[in-house]
């Protein structure tokens, strides 16, 4: 089962942040925090991953709390391509696995 | 930018067929992989493949399911005797050669419908 919770849905304006939370509080201390996307029934898309330090690429920022139980996902400038499911996975330590949730679908209006 | 890219796109089939799907990874990843997804559910993972062999599998990948990297290229997914509840979006996935705990690219994926 996967290890995250994501709330079920979340609506964002076009060009504000968008801002998904997710909470991992069984997470060990050597198990990353990876985000992915789906849109529609695509193929699911890499966004981000982390440890215990924040992130950022040119997609999004990873923030993770310090205590490693939740993390959020930062999408700075929302636009209505960025409407898809976004998944929260917990990677286990020493597993080629993926195990995805149901993830958050977000959707952004215009 | 590379992509990992996927054959067909659509498969139809009859129960008791079997059926490959074909993928090709990016050309210098070494860490491969199949998914799958049932209409309105999760995705779910089915195998992972180095090295020419199969690093790990879930239990829905059972004797009915093989996985064989014929070329140095491709990656196939075949089932031997498809049941109706293999129908799903079958998803290949690959990573960079450091392997471990890099980021997975996935497919468009297979849409396979068993009748």
């Amino acid at each position: 089962d996967a290890k995250t919770t994501q709330p079920p849905s979340m609506d964002c304006a076009e060009g504000r942040a968008a801002n998904l939370p997710c909470n991992h509080s069984t997470i060990s201390g050597n198990e990353y925090v990876y985000w992915y996307r789906q849109i529609h029934s695509q193929g699911p898309q890499y966004i981000i991953h982390g440890l215990k330090n924040n992130e950022t690429n040119e997609m999004a920022s990873l923030i993770i709390t310090e205590d490693r139980k939740s993390s959020t996902l930062i999408l700075p400038h929302a636009t209505l391509r960025d409407t898809a499911v976004y998944y929260c996975i917990v990677r286990v330590y020493n597993t080629d696995k993926l195990i995805f949730g149901t993830g958050t679908r977000l959707q952004v209006f215009p | 930018e590379p992509e990992v890219t996927q054959t067909p796109s659509h498969q139809v089939t009859q129960m008791g067929q079997e059926v490959i799907l074909r993928c090709v990874p990016i050309s210098n990843h070494l860490y491969f992989y199949w998914y799958r997804q049932i209409l309105g559910q999760k995705v779910e993972f089915l195998v992972s493949f180095y090295n020419n062999e199969i690093s790990e599998k879930s239990e829905i990948f059972d004797d009915q399911f093989s996985v064989e990297r014929p070329d140095g290229s491709n990656f196939t997914l075949k089932i031997r005797s498809t049941k109706l509840e293999d129908s799903a979006m079958y998803f290949c996935a690959s990573s960079p050669p450091t392997g471990g705990l890099n980021e997975q690219y996935f497919g468009p994926g297979t849409r396979l419908t068993v009748t």
